[in-house]
């Protein structure tokens, strides 16, 4: 079972709704980050925080909108989606830089539609 | 453009054939390569390589880095039904002080067959 817990699983909405992705974890882990999957695709970076802070945003559209309230919780607010924008969207951590691994814990996803 | 290619896309084996997965790069900055395995959603890890030429192995697979010719294999002996999944490469790019800036191959899926 995975430490990193994404909910919703699963969520369905039209482009004018904003909706919220979240991800928690409980491992002292003091990085976080999503990533985009379309299908049969790899993952692909969206935001890294660390440290809480905002460390990397891969030129990621403005309608996604990243937040990290303390160090187990990551966000991701969307809002006019497109349909493209379509995919499993996953979270993961890792262990502060000092004792990085490379092992990122990876959620199983939410699955989002847009309509 | 960071580069990470995987090959073959795919490849179906019976139970107890030994694999080979290929994974070239073509990255700045290079840090680290790390194999994940991706069965139904969560990528789980299984290596990071940072050192060309040291095999590093947990069981039945194993995996080593050759930073030269800038690539990585992933070895897997016996293949058991279980090990039927996605295969990822990644490659972890220097990014400041962030560490998990990963690009990722295009996957290999493994298909064993009993």
């Amino acid at each position: 079972d995975t430490e990193v817990t994404q909910t919703p699983k699963h969520l369905v909405m039209g482009m004018t709704n904003k909706k919220s992705l979240k991800c928690e974890q409980h491992m002292g882990h003091r990085a976080m980050y999503w990533y985009k999957q379309k299908a049969k695709k790899p993952p692909e970076l969206m935001f890294v925080y660390s440290y809480e802070k905002l460390s990397i945003n891969e030129s990621v559209p403005s309608r996604f909108s990243p937040e990290c309230p303390n160090s187990s919780l990551l966000n991701l607010h969307l809002h006019a989606l497109q349909p493209e924008d379509s995919a499993l969207y996953l979270c993961a951590s890792s262990h502060p830089l000092a004792i990085y691994t490379g092992e990122l814990f990876f959620g199983e996803g939410s699955r989002l539609t847009v309509l | 453009e960071d580069k990470v290619v995987q090959s073959p896309l795919s490849l179906v084996v019976h139970e107890g054939d030994t694999v080979t997965l290929n994974c070239s790069y073509e990255v700045t900055n290079f840090r680290s390569l790390l194999w994940y395995k991706q069965e139904k959603k969560a990528p789980t890890f299984l290596f990071m390589l940072t050192s060309s030429g040291i095999e590093k192995k947990s069981g039945r697979l194993s995996s080593i880095l050759d930073k030269k010719e800038l690539f990585s294999i992933l070895n897997i002996t016996a293949t058991q039904t279980g090990d039927s999944a996605v295969y990822l490469c990644a490659v972890d790019r220097a990014g400041g002080t962030s560490y998990g800036k990963l690009t990722f191959g295009q996957g290999t899926i493994l298909t064993v067959h009993p």
